[in-house]
């Protein structure tokens, strides 16, 4: 167990829809990063975000956002999904003081998104 | 920007074989490297990690990888495979591209390791 919860496990959904993922990081932890995880994509970083704020992004859509709270939870949240989406993320969280040795990224269980 | 190259798509093995898993970089800064473990149906778990020193690491399972900066390559290897290493091994790569955050993590394509009893 990495301390990291994501909820829900599954997800199935229909195209055209809107889903939220959520994630709670370790304990202490300031970082959340979202990864998705496809078989023709790989996995893939979406976006960070730091202590409530982005603070790096990556091939996330323009259909996908995020944020991340004052509690340091996070949502990922999926909008006018498409069969394309249908994929696993992942959700990492880390120290991030800027020390290579503890600077290590622990990932949740993920989230398995069915779209039909 | 940064890539990693991981050479074999699928691996086959029989128990007690050895293993390599061969992974490439490409990025000329101060990097971290990782090499990650999915079993099926699970969530990465990190296998070992590279910061300095020592280019041998050691990691957990008996797993150990070797950085080798003039190659731009950190394998991963075992001496002996049990049936129960079965999984996907991804190699992933962060390097400091300013501020004080190492970031995201750049993953391989992965390699699913297959051992046979």
């Amino acid at each position: 167990d990495s301390g990291v919860t994501q909820t829900p496990k599954h997800l199935i959904t229909a195209t055209g829809q809107r889903v939220t993922l959520r994630c709670s990081p370790r304990s202490g932890d300031l970082s959340v990063y979202w990864y998705q995880q496809s078989l023709d994509q790989g996995l893939q970083f979406l976006i960070q975000y730091y202590n409530g704020e982005e603070r790096a992004k990556g091939n996330i859509l323009e259909r996908f956002s995020a944020q991340q709270f004052p509690d340091l939870h996070s949502e990922l949240n999926l909008s006018s999904l498409e069969l394309g989406d249908s994929a696993l993320y992942f959700c990492a969280s880390s120290v991030d003081i800027g020390d290579r040795r503890r600077d290590e990224q622990f990932f949740g269980p993920g989230t398995r998104l069915t779209v039909l | 920007a940064q890539s990693v190259s991981q050479h074999n798509h699928h691996v086959i093995l029989s128990e007690a074989a050895s293993l390599e898993l061969g992974c490439n970089y490409s990025y000329g800064g101060t990097v971290n490297l990782f090499w990650y473990v999915q079993y099926p149906g699970q969530h990465l778990q990190l296998l070992l990690k590279y910061f300095s020193g020592d280019p041998l690491v050691k990691g957990i399972k008996g797993f150990e990888a070797e950085f080798i900066k003039s190659k731009f390559s950190f394998n991963l290897r075992k001496p002996s495979v049990q049936w129960s290493d079965t999984a996907e091994y991804f190699c992933a790569v962060n390097s400091r591209a300013g501020g004080t955050s190492y970031g995201k993590l750049t993953f391989g394509q992965g390699t699913i390791l297959t051992v046979h009893p």
